[in-house]
Order: C-alpha cells, then sequence, then structure tokens
C-alpha cells in the first residue's frame, strides 16, 4: 500500500520569513495530494490541495509542487505570521482500484512561527 | 468543520465497556469516514462508508464496527473498549472521494 514520509516533523522560522515542508509518496497510482492545518484542539482542515496533473498551485501565501517524477510534494508558506503556527498533514490519495481509494496521511509537522 | 458535528466530544471508559461514537453531517456528502489519530502515526482510516449500509474496513479495523443507516450518521462501536484504542477520533465527509472534510474529533480515554 502506499506510504507518505513527512519531514520535517518539528519546524521553528522567524515571523515573516518562508517555511518549506516536504512529503515524499511511494505509489505511483497516487493522483490527488492534499495539505491539512489542525490548530490545537480542533479538527484538520483542508488548506491547499494538489492533483498529479497539475506541477504548482498557489493560494495567496501558501503553495504546493509535486514532482510525481521523484514522488515528492511540497508545501511552501511565505511571509508567515503566528497564525501560521499549527500541524501541518501531506496526504496523498490512491484510487487505482473501487473499494481501494483513501488517503494516506503522513505523520504531520509542528510549525512554529517565532515573533 | 463543514457542517460536521461529533458526539460526545470527550468520553471517558473503562476497559470492556462498549463505546459508540457518533458522526453527523449536514452537507449531505455521499463517503463518510473515521480516523484515529495518535502521536508519530498521523491519521489512520479505520472504516469509511460510501453510502447508506455500504461501509468497508480501513487500515486499523480491528475492534471496531460501523453502521450507517442515514445519509447523515455514521457511528463508529467499540464492542469491548481497550487501553490501545484511547485516542482521539475524526470523522471526515467528501461528496467526490478527493476533497475530505474533517469534523471536530472526539477524544477517547479508556481506563
Amino acid at each position: 500500500g502506499e506510504n507518505v514520509e513527512q519531514h520535517p516533523s518539528t519546524l521553528s522560522v522567524q515571523e515573516g520569513d518562508s517555511a518549506v515542508i516536504k512529503c515524499t509518496y511511494s505509489d505511483s497510482a497516487s493522483n490527488y495530494f492534499p495539505w491539512y492545518k489542525q490548530e490545537l484542539g480542533k479538527g484538520p482542515q483542508l488548506i491547499i490541495d494538489i492533483r498529479s496533473n497539475v506541477g504548482e498551485k498557489k493560494d495567496q501565501r501558501i503553495a504546493v509542487t509535486l514532482n510525481k517524477t521523484a514522488k515528492h510534494f511540497s508545501l511552501h508558506i511565505t511571509e508567515t505570521q503566528p497564525e501560521d503556527s499549527a500541524v501541518y498533514f501531506c496526504a496523498a490519495f490512491t484510487g487505482a482500484n473501487f473499494g481501494n481509494e483513501k488517503l494516506t496521511f503522513g505523520t504531520g509537522t509542528r510549525l512554529t512561527i517565532i515573533p | 468543520d463543514a457542517g460536521i458535528t461529533q458526539s460526545p466530544r470527550h468520553k471517558v471508559t473503562e476497559t470492556g465497556t462498549p463505546v459508540t461514537l457518533r458522526c453527523h453531517q449536514t452537507e449531505n456528502h455521499r463517503y463518510m469516514y473515521w480516523y484515529r489519530q495518535d502521536p508519530g502515526h498521523g491519521l489512520r482510516l479505520i472504516h469509511y462508508s460510501y453510502g447508506v449500509k455500504d461501509t468497508d474496513k480501513g487500515e486499523v479495523s480491528d475492534g471496531y464496527s460501523v453502521s450507517r443507516s442515514k445519509t447523515e450518521d455514521f457511528l463508529l462501536t467499540l464492542e469491548s473498549a481497550t487501553s490501545s484504542q484511547t485516542s482521539v477520533y475524526f470523522c471526515a465527509i467528501s461528496q467526490a472521494l478527493y476533497e475530505q472534510y474533517f469534523g471536530p474529533g472526539t477524544r477517547l480515554t479508556v481506563t
């Protein structure tokens, strides 16, 4: 089955700097890659996603890049702000066979923005 | 939280007792999921449903059962709770398999 690895597990950056979180996946059939932000005591919130036919997607200060050949994708946050502090999860969706479609999650990155 | 509620939000129970967690959605989404979240493991799929009375197992389904008698409700049952089932449980919904939206979670402690 799919295996998703996420790095780093913790990341601290100065307010205003950029943050990058990277994930690798193992199943070449995976075709959808969402990123979730989870604040303390809340459920994960979908913040951006990318499909396998696209190399990059941006939404204001966040962007996601995908390299299908290398099987890795990354989340980029620019001009970080204190409210960006949270745990971020990447995931890969495999939908090769009916009944086997599922999201596989990385283990999370705790991002701390230092004022 | 995309019209998803979970109940209870917190529960403490004893080993060997049955426990049922409820997920309710107001979005009329077809797919519903139960995940558990544990440190170092991210989110792992327990069971999911692709329609009323249609359910299937995820990667960590042992010790859990589910039922979906109405589009809006998805129940997760621990027939006989064990300490290894202490976790935070999240329900998620999606309309077309891809974008999944999560509820606020239920923190379950089995003593």
